[in-house]
């Protein structure tokens, strides 16, 4: 069973800061298989990271992904104010071809 | 333009069957696999099945293996969620999402709510 922990569960800052966040796998996986979302309230998930490091057509460069082996981490350079909002990472699983969700991180204003 | 649009979600007792389709536009819907993800109130995501191309290939997440069935009409440009003996906790916004073939998610539906209460 694939598990993903994400950690902080919640993350208070003000706009202009560096925001962090972490997702850490049960087991070694591939860095293609990582990719991160962020979701505002109400609306659906967006792809923001894939491929651990690779941004999504559209992505500001404010977001960046790295990681390797079982620890990746999702960075916000400077936090504008629309980047408030709750933050997932999802593992590919290749045998059977399964999809798993971290439980998110929310990212709210301090 | 990507889009995907659910419908089928409403109100069903605990026990009954409930059948999302979600129509596809915007992209060679026959060239990618699809999933439904769900998301309960005020929870986190959670993938529940996957189907690949030609329907070959099915996957579930194992708290609906036996009640869920995912399907697909490439003709249609149309996916399917058919859910039986529905609980509780299978009360959720429903997503339809396409694959992008490099093992991740990409385009997501507006989704659809599915609420089991008697």
């Amino acid at each position: 069973e694939i598990v993903l922990t994400q950690s902080p569960g919640t993350l208070s800052l003000s706009p202009g800061e560096r925001a962090t966040l972490s997702c850490r796998t049960g087991q070694s996986v591939s860095s293609s298989y990582l990719a991160w979302y962020q979701q505002r309230p109400g609306r659906p998930p967006r792809l923001l990271i894939y491929g651990a490091s690779r941004r999504a057509t559209g992505i500001p460069d404010r977001f960046s992904g790295s990681g390797s082996g079982t620890d990746f981490t999702l960075t916000i350079s400077r936090l504008e104010p629309e980047d408030f909002a709750v933050y997932y990472c999802l593992q590919f699983g290749s045998s059977p071809p399964e999809y798993t969700f971290g439980q998110g991180t929310k990212l709210e204003i301090k | 333009e990507v889009q995907l649009v659910e419908s089928g979600g409403g109100l069903v007792q605990p026990g009954g069957s409930l059948r999302l389709s979600c129509a596809a536009s915007g992209f060679t819907f026959s060239n990618y696999w699809m999933s439904w993800v769900r998301q309960a109130p005020g929870k986190g995501l959670e993938w529940v099945a996957n189907i690949k191309q030609d329907g070959s290939q099915k996957y579930y997440v194992d708290s609906v293996k036996g009640r869920f069935t995912i399907s697909r009409d490439n003709a249609k440009k149309s996916l399917y969620l058919q859910m039986n003996s529905l609980r509780a906790e299978d009360t959720a916004v429903y997503y339809c999402a396409t694959d992008s073939g490099d093992y991740y998610i990409d385009q997501w539906g507006q989704g659809s709510l599915v609420t089991v209460s008697s």
